[in-house]
């Protein structure tokens, strides 16, 4: 069974701060996948990274950066400088295999409601 | 094209009606979800197809019934449904089965039953 858990269920920042968003997962694959999406008021889920379980080198996009450690079975993202743009329910998301052993499946965290304020 | 296509956008059906959902891609991706999504939720994995066959069904009730009548192309028929049902349902692909490339997801269909 996979699992995923964003501790945090809502964030409030003014506009500027810097914002981390927490991410435990727990999974019993050697092989899995994670991910962060976005999903403003519209709906739609926006993919923002992916990251295989043997590459924990941390990555930088702009103003996004994800911090991977296996030790911890941690995936955190920073936005850094957030702006009122960001304000969206953010998701981690982990893929590894079904129950069964053959299928991939994306599990979903709870989400952490990012809402930045001018 | 890197998209996936959902359509109707909205869609309001009593509990009596027969409606469907659509999605379809054109990006190659042989594996395509559905997913349910209530309000404040995360989306919640309703169907799995591989290779244009059903893979998984997360114990969904048979008012929902997908079809995926080929690699391009993935319905959901929807019947008798009930106002609990009312949420987003989105749609998603993946290059492989074993999502090594990742998901792209569709912008839904909000689905309200009256």
């Amino acid at each position: 069974a996979q699992k995923v858990t964003q501790a945090q269920t809502e964030i409030s920042v003014v506009e500027k701060e810097d914002v981390t968003l927490d991410c435990v997962y727990e999974t019993r694959d050697t092989t899995y996948y994670l991910f962060w999406y976005k999903q403003p008021p519209s709906g739609e889920l926006v993919f923002l990274i992916r990251r295989n379980s043997f590459d924990e080198q941390n990555e930088i996009s702009g103003r996004y950066s994800w911090n991977f450690q296996k030790s911890t079975s941690s995936f955190n993202f920073t936005i850094t400088a957030s702006q009122v743009v960001d304000s969206a329910v953010y998701f981690c998301a982990l893929s590894g295999l079904d129950s069964g052993g053959s299928n991939y499946k994306l599990t979903f965290g709870k989400g952490t409601l990012l809402t930045v304020n001018p | 094209d890197t998209e996936v296509t959902q359509t109707p956008k909205h869609l309001v059906m009593g509990m009596t009606n027969k409606k469907s959902l659509k999605c379809e891609q054109h990006m190659g991706h042989r594996a395509m979800y559905w997913y349910k999504q209530k309000a404040k939720k995360p989306p919640e994995l309703m169907f799995v197809y591989s290779y244009e066959k059903l893979s998984i069904n997360e114990s969904v009730p048979s008012r929902f019934s997908p079809e995926c009548p080929n690699s391009s192309l993935l319905n959901l028929h929807l019947h008798a449904l009930q106002p609990e049902d009312s949420a987003l349902y989105l749609c998603a692909s993946s290059s492989l089965a074993k999502n090594v490339y990742g998901y792209t997801f569709g912008s839904g269909t909000r689905l309200t039953v009256v």
